[in-house]
C-alpha cells in the first residue's frame, strides 16, 4: 500500500536549535517527495522537493531535506529554528507525471519555545 | 501570475444544505485537484480534473459529492445535503499539462456545518 508516516505528531525545539522531523513512505514508483508548511489557517506553501540526483535538497526558509532510498525516508532538517517556524509540516508523495494525486502524512506540528 | 484562487475561504451551512466551493487554477494550468482535510488528518486526495473531465475520482464519496471543471471558469466541488461530517478544509491543487508533477495550492476553503 502507498503512504506516508511522519511518526511525531508533536515537537518542542527551543528557538535556535536545531529539527529534524522525519517521514517514512512507501510507494510503488519512484517518488517524487515533497514537504510542505501549513501555518494556522493558511493554505500549503512549498518547502522543498526531491525528484532526482543529488540527495541533498534545499529550501527555502533554510530548510533541508535528505532522500534515503534504502530506508525510504526523507527526513526535514533545520539547523536553527526562529519562532516564526511554529507551524504544521507535511511530508507527500507523488509520481513524476502530472496527474498523480500526492499522498501525504498526517502532520507534525511544530511548536518553538523561547 | 497569480496563484491557485479558492472562494470562499469560510463557509457555513446547516445540515441539508448544499456547499458549492470554487477553485481557479493558476494562468495556464490545465489539471485541478481536489482535497480534504479533515480535523487532526493530513489531506486526502479527492477527484482530479481536466476540462469538461473527471481524470480521477477514487477519492470522492460515492454520494452527495461531485465535482466539475467546465471549459470556462473554475472548478466547482458541490456537496449536496451536508452533514456535520463535511466539516473539514478542502484545498484545490493545480499543475501544468505536461512536466513534473509538481502541484501548486490554494489557500482552501474551510466548510463548517452546523
Amino acid at each position: 500500500a502507498q503512504s506516508v508516516t511522519q511518526p511525531d505528531i508533536h515537537i518542542t525545539v527551543s528557538e535556535g536549535a536545531s529539527l529534524e522531523l522525519r517521514c517514512n513512505y512507501s510507494y510503488g514508483a519512484t517518488p517524487y517527495l515533497f514537504w510542505y508548511v501549513q501555518s494556522p489557517g493558511q493554505g500549503l506553501q512549498l518547502l522543498l522537493k526531491y525528484f532526482s540526483g543529488d540527495t541533498l535538497v534545499q529550501g527555502i526558509k533554510g530548510f533541508e531535506a535528505e532522500f534515503k532510498r534504502s530506508q525510504s525516508s526523507f527526513n526535514l532538517r533545520k539547523p536553527s529554528v526562529h519562532w516564526s517556524d511554529a507551524a504544521e509540516y507535511f511530508c507527500a508523495v507523488g509520481a513524476k507525471e502530472a496527474g498523480t494525486a500526492l499522498i501525504f502524512g498526517k502532520g507534525t506540528t511544530l511548536s518553538v519555545s523561547s | 501570475n497569480a496563484g491557485v484562487m479558492q472562494n470562499p475561504r469560510h463557509l457555513v451551512r446547516r445540515r441539508g444544505q448544499e456547499a458549492r466551493l470554487r477553485c481557479s487554477p493558476m494562468k495556464g494550468h490545465s489539471h485541478v485537484y481536489w482535497y480534504r482535510q479533515l480535523p487532526e488528518e493530513g489531506l486526502k486526495f479527492m477527484v482530479y480534473l481536466q476540462k469538461e473531465n473527471i481524470i480521477d475520482e477514487s477519492g470522492m464519496p460515492k454520494e452527495r459529492f461531485s465535482a466539475e471543471f467546465p471549459k470556462e471558469g473554475p472548478s466547482i466541488l458541490r456537496i449536496q445535503q451536508v452533514v456535520r461530517g463535511d466539516s473539514a478544509a478542502y484545498f484545490c491543487a493545480s499543475s501544468p499539462p505536461t512536466g513534473i508533477g509538481e502541484q501548486f495550492f490554494g489557500p482552501g476553503t474551510r466548510l463548517t456545518v452546523l
